[in-house]
Protein backbone atom coordinates (compact mmCIF):
# COMPACT_ATOMS: atom_id res chain seq x y z
CA UNK A 1 0.00 0.00 0.00
CA UNK A 2 1.01 3.65 -1.14
CA UNK A 3 1.16 5.98 1.53
CA UNK A 4 2.92 9.50 1.95
CA UNK A 5 3.30 11.45 5.03
CA UNK A 6 4.39 15.03 5.10
CA UNK A 7 6.80 16.29 8.36
CA UNK A 8 7.73 19.55 8.99
CA UNK A 9 7.64 22.55 11.42
CA UNK A 10 4.37 24.34 11.93
CA UNK A 11 5.72 27.68 12.69
CA UNK A 12 7.73 29.28 11.11
CA UNK A 13 9.25 32.81 11.23
CA UNK A 14 9.47 35.49 8.43
CA UNK A 15 12.82 35.23 6.09
CA UNK A 16 13.48 31.62 7.58
CA UNK A 17 13.86 28.79 5.77
CA UNK A 18 11.45 26.14 5.79
CA UNK A 19 12.58 22.02 5.58
CA UNK A 20 9.76 20.18 4.68
CA UNK A 21 10.63 15.91 4.50
CA UNK A 22 8.12 14.02 2.41
CA UNK A 23 8.11 9.85 3.58
CA UNK A 24 7.08 7.64 1.15
CA UNK A 25 6.23 3.92 1.91
CA UNK A 26 5.25 1.02 -0.37
CA UNK A 27 6.87 1.90 -3.32
CA UNK A 28 10.67 2.67 -3.72
CA UNK A 29 12.08 6.31 -4.84
CA UNK A 30 14.31 4.53 -7.99
CA UNK A 31 11.37 2.93 -9.25
CA UNK A 32 10.30 4.64 -12.94
CA UNK A 33 7.38 6.32 -13.48
CA UNK A 34 7.08 7.18 -9.58
CA UNK A 35 7.95 10.88 -9.23
CA UNK A 36 6.74 13.30 -5.77
CA UNK A 37 5.66 16.48 -6.32
CA UNK A 38 5.05 18.91 -3.89
CA UNK A 39 1.63 21.35 -3.72
CA UNK A 40 0.98 24.11 -1.31
CA UNK A 41 -2.82 25.75 -0.23
CA UNK A 42 -3.29 28.68 1.17
CA UNK A 43 -6.12 28.80 3.62
CA UNK A 44 -9.41 28.46 1.43
CA UNK A 45 -7.79 29.00 -1.77
CA UNK A 46 -6.12 27.13 -4.89
CA UNK A 47 -3.97 24.26 -5.00
CA UNK A 48 -0.42 25.86 -6.23
CA UNK A 49 2.08 23.15 -7.77
CA UNK A 50 5.56 23.68 -6.51
CA UNK A 51 8.31 21.13 -7.57
CA UNK A 52 8.48 17.76 -8.75
CA UNK A 53 11.25 14.74 -8.39
CA UNK A 54 11.68 12.32 -11.15
CA UNK A 55 12.61 8.63 -10.41
CA UNK A 56 15.74 9.59 -12.54
CA UNK A 57 16.56 12.46 -9.91
CA UNK A 58 15.42 14.96 -12.66
CA UNK A 59 13.40 18.15 -11.17
CA UNK A 60 11.41 21.09 -11.83
CA UNK A 61 9.82 23.73 -10.46
CA UNK A 62 7.26 26.32 -10.33
CA UNK A 63 8.13 29.77 -12.20
CA UNK A 64 7.54 32.21 -9.61
CA UNK A 65 9.14 30.13 -6.81
CA UNK A 66 11.80 28.81 -8.30
CA UNK A 67 14.67 30.70 -7.12
CA UNK A 68 13.64 30.14 -3.34
CA UNK A 69 12.81 26.21 -4.06
CA UNK A 70 15.32 23.13 -3.61
CA UNK A 71 13.69 19.63 -3.98
CA UNK A 72 15.76 16.56 -3.51
CA UNK A 73 15.45 13.11 -2.11
CA UNK A 74 17.31 9.91 -0.35
CA UNK A 75 16.64 7.07 -1.69
CA UNK A 76 17.67 4.69 1.00
CA UNK A 77 15.82 6.57 3.49
CA UNK A 78 12.25 6.95 1.07
CA UNK A 79 11.99 10.66 1.63
CA UNK A 80 11.92 13.47 -0.91
CA UNK A 81 12.84 17.08 1.03
CA UNK A 82 11.41 20.11 0.23
CA UNK A 83 13.06 23.73 1.11
CA UNK A 84 11.66 27.09 0.89
CA UNK A 85 14.21 30.04 1.63
CA UNK A 86 13.08 33.49 2.97
CA UNK A 87 9.47 32.75 4.05
CA UNK A 88 6.95 35.14 4.08
CA UNK A 89 3.74 35.02 5.83
CA UNK A 90 1.76 34.61 2.38
CA UNK A 91 3.55 31.62 2.37
CA UNK A 92 1.17 29.95 4.98
CA UNK A 93 -0.81 27.16 3.75
CA UNK A 94 -1.16 23.24 4.36
CA UNK A 95 2.12 21.66 2.05
CA UNK A 96 1.60 18.28 0.47
CA UNK A 97 3.38 15.87 -1.24
CA UNK A 98 2.00 13.56 -3.75
CA UNK A 99 2.44 10.62 -6.80
CA UNK A 100 -1.33 12.45 -8.02
CA UNK A 101 -2.77 8.39 -7.64
CA UNK A 102 -1.61 9.31 -3.42
CA UNK A 103 -1.62 12.29 -1.46
CA UNK A 104 -0.29 12.64 1.90
CA UNK A 105 -2.37 14.14 5.02
CA UNK A 106 -0.68 17.45 4.39
CA UNK A 107 1.21 19.75 7.20
CA UNK A 108 0.09 23.34 7.48
CA UNK A 109 2.57 25.71 7.79
CA UNK A 110 1.94 29.09 9.78
CA UNK A 111 4.85 31.60 8.93
CA UNK A 112 4.49 34.60 11.27
CA UNK A 113 6.78 36.39 13.59
CA UNK B 1 3.61 28.64 -18.21
CA UNK B 2 0.17 27.21 -19.20
CA UNK B 3 -3.10 28.74 -17.78
CA UNK B 4 -5.64 26.69 -16.95
CA UNK B 5 -9.25 28.31 -16.60
CA UNK B 6 -12.35 26.30 -15.02
CA UNK B 7 -15.40 27.20 -15.00
CA UNK B 8 -17.93 27.60 -12.94
CA UNK B 9 -15.82 28.65 -10.21
CA UNK B 10 -19.49 27.83 -8.16
CA UNK B 11 -21.53 25.14 -8.85
CA UNK B 12 -24.92 24.41 -7.07
CA UNK B 13 -26.99 21.26 -7.74
CA UNK B 14 -29.59 19.30 -6.93
CA UNK B 15 -29.28 15.70 -5.61
CA UNK B 16 -29.51 13.50 -8.50
CA UNK B 17 -29.07 15.89 -11.04
CA UNK B 18 -26.16 16.22 -13.53
CA UNK B 19 -22.87 18.29 -12.69
CA UNK B 20 -20.63 20.01 -15.36
CA UNK B 21 -16.79 21.48 -15.25
CA UNK B 22 -15.15 23.10 -17.72
CA UNK B 23 -11.42 23.19 -18.23
CA UNK B 24 -9.45 25.24 -20.65
CA UNK B 25 -5.93 25.33 -21.14
CA UNK B 26 -4.08 28.42 -23.14
CA UNK B 27 -2.39 26.01 -24.95
CA UNK B 28 -2.85 22.39 -26.54
CA UNK B 29 -2.09 19.76 -23.67
CA UNK B 30 -1.02 17.69 -26.64
CA UNK B 31 2.45 15.69 -25.44
CA UNK B 32 4.79 14.35 -27.88
CA UNK B 33 3.89 10.62 -27.36
CA UNK B 34 0.34 12.06 -28.34
CA UNK B 35 -1.04 11.09 -24.91
CA UNK B 36 -3.02 14.59 -23.10
CA UNK B 37 -2.06 14.71 -19.57
CA UNK B 38 -4.81 16.41 -18.31
CA UNK B 39 -6.21 15.26 -14.62
CA UNK B 40 -9.35 16.25 -12.50
CA UNK B 41 -9.03 16.27 -8.74
CA UNK B 42 -11.48 16.44 -6.07
CA UNK B 43 -10.87 17.69 -2.54
CA UNK B 44 -13.73 16.94 0.18
CA UNK B 45 -14.27 19.48 3.05
CA UNK B 46 -11.53 18.85 5.20
CA UNK B 47 -9.28 16.45 2.97
CA UNK B 48 -5.86 15.99 0.59
CA UNK B 49 -7.33 16.29 -2.81
CA UNK B 50 -8.14 12.95 -4.60
CA UNK B 51 -7.51 12.02 -7.97
CA UNK B 52 -10.37 11.18 -10.35
CA UNK B 53 -9.35 10.87 -14.22
CA UNK B 54 -6.14 10.47 -15.68
CA UNK B 55 -5.09 11.21 -19.24
CA UNK B 56 -8.64 13.18 -19.79
CA UNK B 57 -11.09 10.15 -19.75
CA UNK B 58 -9.25 7.63 -17.51
CA UNK B 59 -10.78 6.84 -14.06
CA UNK B 60 -8.59 6.20 -11.09
CA UNK B 61 -9.82 2.80 -9.67
CA UNK B 62 -12.55 3.33 -6.95
CA UNK B 63 -13.57 6.55 -8.32
CA UNK B 64 -17.63 5.75 -9.30
CA UNK B 65 -18.60 5.64 -12.34
CA UNK B 66 -20.84 8.52 -12.58
CA UNK B 67 -17.52 10.64 -12.97
CA UNK B 68 -16.74 10.94 -16.74
CA UNK B 69 -13.83 13.25 -18.39
CA UNK B 70 -14.22 14.12 -21.68
CA UNK B 71 -12.48 16.88 -24.05
CA UNK B 72 -9.11 17.72 -26.05
CA UNK B 73 -6.88 19.81 -27.07
CA UNK B 74 -7.67 22.82 -24.84
CA UNK B 75 -11.00 21.84 -23.90
CA UNK B 76 -11.87 19.57 -21.33
CA UNK B 77 -15.21 18.92 -18.93
CA UNK B 78 -15.88 16.93 -16.11
CA UNK B 79 -19.45 15.36 -15.49
CA UNK B 80 -21.04 13.81 -12.89
CA UNK B 81 -23.99 12.07 -14.26
CA UNK B 82 -26.53 12.34 -11.18
CA UNK B 83 -24.87 14.60 -7.95
CA UNK B 84 -24.62 12.53 -4.78
CA UNK B 85 -24.24 14.12 -1.52
CA UNK B 86 -20.94 12.85 -1.07
CA UNK B 87 -19.60 15.11 -3.76
CA UNK B 88 -19.58 18.41 -2.18
CA UNK B 89 -16.20 19.91 -2.49
CA UNK B 90 -13.89 21.54 -4.67
CA UNK B 91 -12.74 20.28 -7.74
CA UNK B 92 -9.41 21.15 -10.06
CA UNK B 93 -8.58 20.52 -13.32
CA UNK B 94 -4.45 19.87 -13.56
CA UNK B 95 -2.48 19.85 -16.61
CA UNK B 96 1.08 17.57 -16.35
CA UNK B 97 1.77 17.67 -19.70
CA UNK B 98 4.33 20.64 -19.86
CA UNK B 99 6.69 21.38 -16.47
CA UNK B 100 5.45 23.67 -14.49
CA UNK B 101 2.17 21.95 -13.93
CA UNK B 102 -0.37 24.04 -13.27
CA UNK B 103 -4.15 23.57 -11.42
CA UNK B 104 -7.18 25.49 -12.56
CA UNK B 105 -8.73 28.08 -9.73
CA UNK B 106 -11.21 25.30 -8.61
CA UNK B 107 -14.95 24.69 -8.55
CA UNK B 108 -17.02 24.52 -5.86
CA UNK B 109 -20.08 21.87 -6.08
CA UNK B 110 -21.81 22.24 -3.45
CA UNK B 111 -26.07 21.03 -2.97
CA UNK B 112 -28.82 23.13 -3.53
Amino acid sequence: QVTLKESGPVLVKPTETLTLTCTVSGFSLSNARMGVSWIRQPPGKALEWLAHISSNDEKSYSTSLKSRLTISKDTSKSQVVLTMTNLDPVDTATYYCSTWTKWGQGTLVTVSS
Amino acid sequence: DIVMTQSPLSLPVTLGQPASISCRSSQSLVYSDGNTYLNWFQQRPGQSPRRLIYKVSNRDSEVPDRFSGSGSGTDFTLKISRVEAEDVGVYYCMQGTYRPYTFGQGTKLEIK
